[in-house]
C-alpha cells in the first residue's frame, strides 16, 4: 500500500493552455474522488468514480473539465482552455466502499495559471 | 443541504497544553458521519478522528477526542498534550455516508515551543 499518488505536484501554465493531472489510488480502493481547494477554503467536491463509472459531477465542473478513470484504476483530470480562476490545489482521494470510513487523500496537484 | 462552519481561522497553543477547535454543522439527514482531518504544511490531508452520529459516545484517538453535541449540531476537537507536529490546518467535514464530503474552511493551528 503506497498511498494515493498524484502527478505532477506543481503545474504552472499559461492561460488558455490545456493541463492534465493524474491520480493513482490505493489499488484495493474502488472509489475515487476529485476535490478542489482554493486558498483559505476547504476542499470542494468535483467528481466521483465507482470503479470506472463517473457517478456524479459537481456544478463546479464546467464543460472545460473532464475526468476519466479507465479500467477503474488511475484517473485523469483535464482542464481545457485554463483560466486564472482555475488556480487551486486539486486533491484526489480514494476509499473502499462507503465513504463514511474516511478517505485516503493524495498530496495534491497545485495549479497556477498565469 | 449540508453545511459545515469553522469559526476560528487561526489558533495557537503552547506545547504540552490542551486546545479545542470548534465546528458546527447543519444537515437534514438522520444518519451522518463527522470527521476531523489534519493537513500539515505541504503534505497530504490525513484523517484524525471520525464520529458516527447515531453513537452517543464521543470518539477518542490517543491525544485527540471530540465533543459531539448532536442537538446543538456541534462537533469540537480537543487535542491534549499538544506537540509541535500537531501544527497544521484542521478541517471539519461531514457526509451522509454516500460519497460526498462537505468541508469547513479550516482552522490553522500553531503549536508554540
Amino acid at each position: 500500500d503506497t498511498g494515493v499518488s498524484q502527478d505532477p505536484r506543481h503545474k504552472i501554465t499559461k492561460r488558455g493552455q490545456n493541463v492534465t493531472f493524474r491520480c493513482d489510488p490505493i489499488s484495493e480502493h474502488n472509489r475515487l474522488y476529485w476535490y478542489r481547494q482554493t486558498l483559505g477554503q476547504g476542499p470542494e467536491f468535483l467528481t466521483y468514480f465507482q470503479n470506472e463509472a463517473q457517478l456524479e459531477k459537481s456544478r463546479l465542473l464546467s464543460d472545460r473539465f473532464s475526468a476519466e478513470r479507465p479500467k477503474g484504476s488511475f484517473s485523469t483530470l483535464e482542464i481545457q482552455r485554463t483560466e486564472q480562476g482555475d488556480s487551486a490545489m486539486y486533491l484526489c482521494a480514494s476509499s473502499w466502499g462507503q465513504s463514511f470510513y474516511g478517505y485516503t487523500f493524495g498530496s495534491g496537484t497545485r495549479l497556477t495559471v498565469v | 443541504a449540508q453545511t459545515v462552519t469553522q469559526s476560528q481561522p487561526e489558533m495557537s497553543v503552547q506545547e504540552a497544553e490542551t486546545v479545542t477547535l470548534s465546528c458546527t454543522y447543519d444537515t437534514s439527514e438522520n444518519n451522518y458521519y463527522l470527521f476531523w482531518y489534519k493537513q500539515p504544511p505541504s503534505r497530504q490531508m490525513i484523517l484524525v478522528i471520525r464520529q458516527e452520529a447515531y453513537k452517543q459516545q464521543n470518539a477518542t484517538e490517543n491525544r485527540f477526542s471530540v465533543n459531539f453535541q448532536k442537538a446543538a449540531k456541534s462537533f469540537s476537537l480537543k487535542i491534549s498534550d499538544s506537540q509541535l507536529g500537531d501544527t497544521a490546518m484542521y478541517f471539519c467535514a461531514s457526509t451522509s455516508g454516500t460519497y460526498k464530503y462537505i468541508f469547513g474552511t479550516g482552522t490553522r493551528l500553531k503549536v508554540l515551543a
